[in-house]
């Protein structure tokens, strides 16, 4: 069984730019959730969606949106990039409820410059 | 607003040697996950437990959940460096929530 596909690995944007990472779950998972990663403030949740529906959502700005898709491939989209926002971004998929057992992709590197 | 109390932080140890990892909390979770993660990758999950007093063992690695539920330990033994990595404990409640993660122990074994 195929795991967590996130694409892509790596990414360099300019600040002001936008950006869009997708995330394909293992299959028959529905439920995948965003984090973000940096080294001074660990995994942080973004969001869930569930059924093409955001199911629940962390404390980021507006600028941090995210889609899912009929097949449960979500992407995950950000607008007018900050050098903060430089970070690991993680996609995690779970069969049903993002609070059970989570499975991670291997993230995507962003830097902005 | 649950949280997940990791410690220690970082832990630099020589192989060979055994440690213990907690995740401590004041709120019950239904279940809670440990996760290995390497620089520059996803975290991997290593084992879920969900019954209060479970222990679990993963070649030299024990995991246990509190009879409480609320809190978890991770021993490894003879540790080598190839344990070397970020472990990471996560809490959920099967409610259609979120996970809560820990902060996160750095373990280097150093050969």
């Amino acid at each position: 069984k195929a795991g967590v596909t996130q694409t892509p690995r790596y990414l360099i944007k300019t600040r002001g730019q936008q950006v869009t990472l997708s995330c394909s779950p293992i299959s028959g998972h529905r439920s995948v959730s965003w984090y973000q990663q940096t080294p001074g403030q660990g995994l942080q949740f973004l969001f869930e969606y569930f059924s093409e529906t955001q199911r629940n959502k962390g404390n980021f700005p507006g600028r941090f949106s995210g889609r899912q898709f009929s097949n449960s491939r979500s992407e995950m989209n950000v607008s007018t990039l900050e050098l903060g926002d430089s970070a690991l971004y993680l996609c995690a998929s779970s069969l049903l409820m993002a609070d059970t057992e989570a499975f991670f992709g291997q993230g995507t590197r962003l830097t902005v410059v | 607003t649950q949280l997940l109390e990791q410690s220690p932080q970082f832990l630099s140890i020589q192989e060979g040697e055994n440690l213990t990892v907690y995740c401590n909390s004041s709120s019950v979770f239904s279940s809670l996950q440990w996760y290995r993660q390497e620089p520059g990758e996803g975290p991997v999950l290593l084992v879920t437990v969900v019954t209060g007093g479970e222990v679990k063992k993963l070649k030299r690695l024990t995991f246990q959940f509190g009879d409480a539920r609320k809190d978890s330990s991770l021993h490894i033994t003879a540790a080598q460096p190839g344990d070397t990595g970020l472990y990471l404990c996560a809490g959920g409640n099967n409610q259609g929530g979120k996970l809560i993660f820990g902060q996160g122990t750095e373990l280097s074994v150093k050969p």
